[in-house]
């Protein structure tokens, strides 16, 4: 099963609006993360945010943490064309038995 | 510092040949961890190595193997390519070992098999 699933799978604003995406995970974490992937590029980290957090911002980026509900928001403020992209959540658990899982991402269009 | 690096770029290969990907983690990172990303499955954990030892491995079929070297380096290889092999193979690096500083990405190897 998927740790982390990112919702909704796809979301369409206007230049300047604000997009938020949300991340949904099962088990305990040590952290979390947020990529954002370009079309057929590597992912590029965002954002971490880590389990004793609950909210972290850079620059129009804003991530909160619920451990309680084990759920993670992204919100991207003024969003902009170059904000076009998926972006998706991991989380981190730590040790050596731990596999990295990805949902399929949200996939963010902003039309100009 | 220079970030995760992975050569080459892009590769085209026939059905039953071989391939060898490599990835340069960030300098003083130990983990390096392959995925593959398509679009039918998603992204998808291959392997993950620490100071030159496999910690993990998803579940991919005996075709995948790799190896991480002592000045960390990672070579991903494939062999007896199918066509559902092509796809983008990334890489990640991490500093320790429970990755409390985060995971982070290379570019990516789009191998594309025909």
């Amino acid at each position: 099963s998927q740790q982390g699933e990112e919702d909704p799978q796809a979301l369409s604003i206007q230049e300047g609006e604000n997009a938020t995406m949300n991340c949904s995970y099962k088990t305990s974490i040590n952290n979390l993360q947020w990529y954002r992937q370009n079309s057929g590029r590597g992912l590029v980290h965002l954002i971490l945010i880590r389990s004793n957090e609950r909210e972290k911002h850079s620059g129009r980026l804003r991530v909160t943490l619920d451990t309680s509900k084990k759920s993670s928001s992204l919100l991207i403020t003024a969003s902009r064309a170059a904000d076009t992209a998926s972006y998706f959540c991991s989380t981190n658990s730590g040790g050596s038995n731990y596999k990295l899982t990805f949902g399929k991402g949200t996939l963010l269009t902003v039309n100009p | 510092k220079a970030g995760v690096t992975q050569t080459p770029r892009y590769l085209i290969k026939t059905r039953g040949q071989q391939v060898t990907l490599s990835c340069s983690p960030i300098s003083g990172h130990r983990s390096v961890s392959w995925y593959q990303q398509t679009p039918g499955q998603g992204l998808q954990f291959l392997f993950e190595y620490f100071s030159e030892t496999q910690r993990n491995k998803g579940n991919f079929p005996g075709r995948f193997s790799g190896r991480q070297f002592s000045n960390s380096r990672s070579e991903m290889n494939v062999s007896t390519l199918e066509l559902g092999d092509s796809a983008l193979y990334l890489c990640a690096s991490s500093y320790d070992p429970d990755r409390r500083l985060g995971i982070y990405f290379g570019p990516g190897t789009r191998l594309t098999v025909l």
